[in-house]
């Protein structure tokens, strides 16, 4: 039951480049969304969220673009620096609970 | 900043044998939450607790799982009786709020708990 993917199991990108990782989801009940980083051996930690009310969020290097209709959200990062490098989640929230469903995460590596 | 904790970091057991994982959420949030990951593939939800009740669980929450808030500060999940496919990464999560205003609070992760059951 695969209702948020991530088709990407992997990117490299030069650093100072764009990074853009992409995420998509089946259940439009799902109103809030979320990219979370992840380093090995730690917990997930939060980037950045976006309600469906919006269709961008922007917060210093990094911006959430969602097109509903296309059911697909993207994560830029921009420049991109060797720090970046980690897994990245998108999650998704339904508008009848709080459970978070995960993608399967993009793995970015940032070369310097 | 205040974090999510777990304890242990690492819990090897015998298939059968109960365990006990442990977390210690941010203090003024009142949501917590279990995901597992197993290798390889995605983070997935178990339950969320409020209020000293489960409000939401997945199908993997069986009957052999059950989670507690036995004091103040700590929330724990208890596997009564361990099975080779319950292998897998732990996460605790806490959220100060669940949805509030429309808005679904974000879900701060504590660093895990590998359960290896052999």
């Amino acid at each position: 039951d695969q209702q948020v993917k991530q088709n990407s199991p992997s990117l490299s990108v030069q650093e100072g480049r764009i990074s853009i990782l992409n995420c998509d989801y089946t259940n439009s009940m799902f109103d809030y969304f979320l990219w979370y980083k992840k380093y090995p051996a730690e917990g997930p930690t939060f980037l950045i969220s976006i309600s469906s009310i919006k269709d961008k969020n922007e917060d210093g290097r990094f911006t959430v673009f969602l097109n509903k209709s296309a059911k697909h959200l993207s994560l830029h990062i921009v420049p991109s620096q060797p720090g970046d490098s980690a897994v990245y989640f998108c999650a998704a929230v339904s508008n009848t609970g709080n459970q978070f469903y995960f993608g399967t995460g993009t793995s970015l590596t940032v070369i310097p | 900043e205040p974090e999510v904790t777990q304890t242990p970091s690492h819990q090897v057991t015998q298939m059968g044998q109960e365990v006990i994982l442990r977390c210690v959420p941010i203090s003024n949030h009142l949501y917590f939450y279990w995901y597992r990951q197993i290798l390889g593939q995605k983070v997935e939800f178990l339950v969320s607790f409020y209020n000293n009740e489960i409000s939401e669980k997945s199908e993997i929450f069986d009957d052999q799982f059950s989670v507690e808030r036995p004091d103040g500060s700590n929330f724990t999940l208890k596997i009564r009786s361990t099975k080779l496919e319950d292998s897998a990464m732990y996460f605790c999560a806490s959220s100060e709020l669940g949805r509030s205003g429309g808005i679904q609070e974000t879900q701060y992760f504590g660093p895990g708990t590998r359960l290896l059951v052999l």
